[in-house]
């Protein structure tokens, strides 16, 4: 049972870019997080979606962030004309549904901006 | 707002010996999930242990157990017989049962094992 799978794991990407990263859950997960981790930091919420469906984006920046969880197809996290300060490591999770399953993580997409 | 804390930046320890690491949450509800993160240098955030709240219990996985102390809202990790490829970032994370679901992450402690 493959775990989660996040392409690319490295993108470099000059500043007013677009990055785009990409994140299949695991086989039977319908539910999926994305974090960011800056340097130095633990991980911090950005969004929750199922599919077809944002259902908590309380920790995405307000502009140039989207994401989306297709009914087909992995979710994808957009960043909009990118700044350093985007330069991160983004780990996207999975779980099954229902209430106080265990989320497990992708090995992360390292972007960096110059 | 939950928040989770560690006071602990760093801790060493050497090989076959026992060390715990700190954390401390804040949090209203009754019903949550408590979890330790282990992230090595390959920064694959991989789960070590976890910790239903309404378990009285505390929660054992081999070499990893924890303190868990509902009522000072605490939940330590203890690493028994420590190894070399123990040596990692630890994260403590709250997660509260219902709703979004999300993960809330301390700051992580690093973890060296000295040989």
């Amino acid at each position: 049972n493959a775990g989660v799978m996040q392409n690319p794991r490295h993108l470099v990407r000059r500043r007013g870019q677009e990055a785009r990263l990409r994140c299949s859950p695991m086989k039977g997960h319908s539910h999926v997080y994305w974090y960011r981790q800056l340097p130095e930091e633990g991980l911090k919420f950005m969004v929750y979606l199922q599919k077809e469906n944002i259902i908590d984006e309380s920790g995405m920046p307000k502009e140039r962030f989207s994401a989306e969880f297709p009914k087909e197809g992995p979710s994808i996290l957009r960043i909009q004309q990118v700044v350093r300060g985007d330069s991160a490591a983004y780990f996207c999770a999975s779980s099954p549904v229902g209430s106080g399953n265990t989320i497990y993580f992708g090995e992360g997409s390292w972007l960096t901006v110059v | 707002a939950q928040t989770v804390t560690q006071s602990q930046p760093e801790m060493s320890v050497q090989e076959a010996e026992t060390v715990t690491l700190s954390c401390t949450y804040d949090t209203s509800e009754s019903d949550y999930y408590l979890f330790w993160y282990k992230q090595p240098p390959s920064r694959q955030m991989i789960l070590v242990i976890r910790q239903e709240a309404y378990k009285q219990q505390n929660a054992t996985e081999n070499r990893f157990s924890v303190n868990f102390q509902k009522a000072a809202k605490s939940f330590s990790l203890k690493i028994s017989d420590s190894q070399l490829g123990d040596a990692a970032m630890y994260f403590c994370a709250y997660r509260v049962q219902g709703g979004s679901e999300k993960l809330v992450f301390g700051k992580g402690t690093k973890l060296t094992v000295n040989p």
